[in-house]
């Protein structure tokens, strides 16, 4: 598609549950970008893959964070037991050439992720 | 770490009147990319900036690229209330993730 698709928009999930997210970037971009922001506006990166590989995943919380990208399926990033502090906008983007810096990161509209 | 300081946190103007957003690093950035956000939606890119002293215009929006590559600013001329929004500044490095400023919160007036 032409735009980066993530789902669901929204996500209420009890604190401990597992919350799963889903990101389908532009077709052709090979590059995908997680990101989290939360109060205050800050982004902060989280993990990006090239194609299925994991790029770069020196931001991903060691504990209860995963992510994936598998050949046609949406990419996704998953938390296990699900904290209060996990409540953020989970962002994703891709680019079409992501080892360069210089090129623009188209971001999804996000995922709202509230834990109650 | 890389971080990047952006200022002012909140703006609040009446229409017409000009405003600079700055952004703050001691440290170099490969490129500077500049998004604006409205509620509820994803960042929406407005420019890149590559190369240090890089000016470029996107019509009543000027974005300059410090010399040394470690700071930019974004100024708006006669702004209007189509301009509110979160203006975020972002720099790029090597391995091509984004650093985030604080983002700047833009009110205008009519």
């Amino acid at each position: 598609g032409e735009e980066v698709a993530q789902t669901p928009k929204h996500l209420v999930r009890g604190e401990g549950q597992k919350a799963k997210l889903y990101c389908a970037p532009i077709k052709g971009h090979s590059y995908v970008f997680w990101y989290q922001q939360v109060l205050k506006n800050e982004f902060k990166f989280l993990i990006s893959f090239q194609n299925e590989n994991v790029f770069d995943e020196t931001g991903m919380p060691k504990e209860r964070f995963s992510a994936k990208c598998l050949p046609n399926s949406p990419c996704s990033l998953e938390i296990q037991a699900t904290k209060l502090e996990d409540s953020a906008v989970y962002f994703c983007a891709s680019s079409q050439f992501g080892s360069n810096s210089n090129q623009p990161q188209h971001f999804g509209d996000g995922t709202r992720l509230s834990i109650l | 770490t890389q971080l990047l300081e952006q200022s002012p946190q909140f703006l609040s103007i009446q229409e017409g009147e000009n405003l600079t957003v700055y952004c703050n690093s001691s440290s170099v950035f490969s490129s500077l990319q500049w998004y604006r956000q409205e509620p509820g939606e994803g960042p929406v890119l407005l420019v890149t900036v590559v190369t240090g002293g890089e000016v470029k215009k996107l019509k009543r929006l000027t974005f300059q690229f410090g010399d040394a590559r470690k700071d930019s600013s974004l100024h708006i001329t006669a702004a209007q209330p189509g301009d509110t929004g979160l203006y975020l500044c972002a720099g790029g490095t090597s391995g091509s993730r984004l650093t985030f400023g604080e983002g700047t919160q833009l009110t205008v007036n009519p």
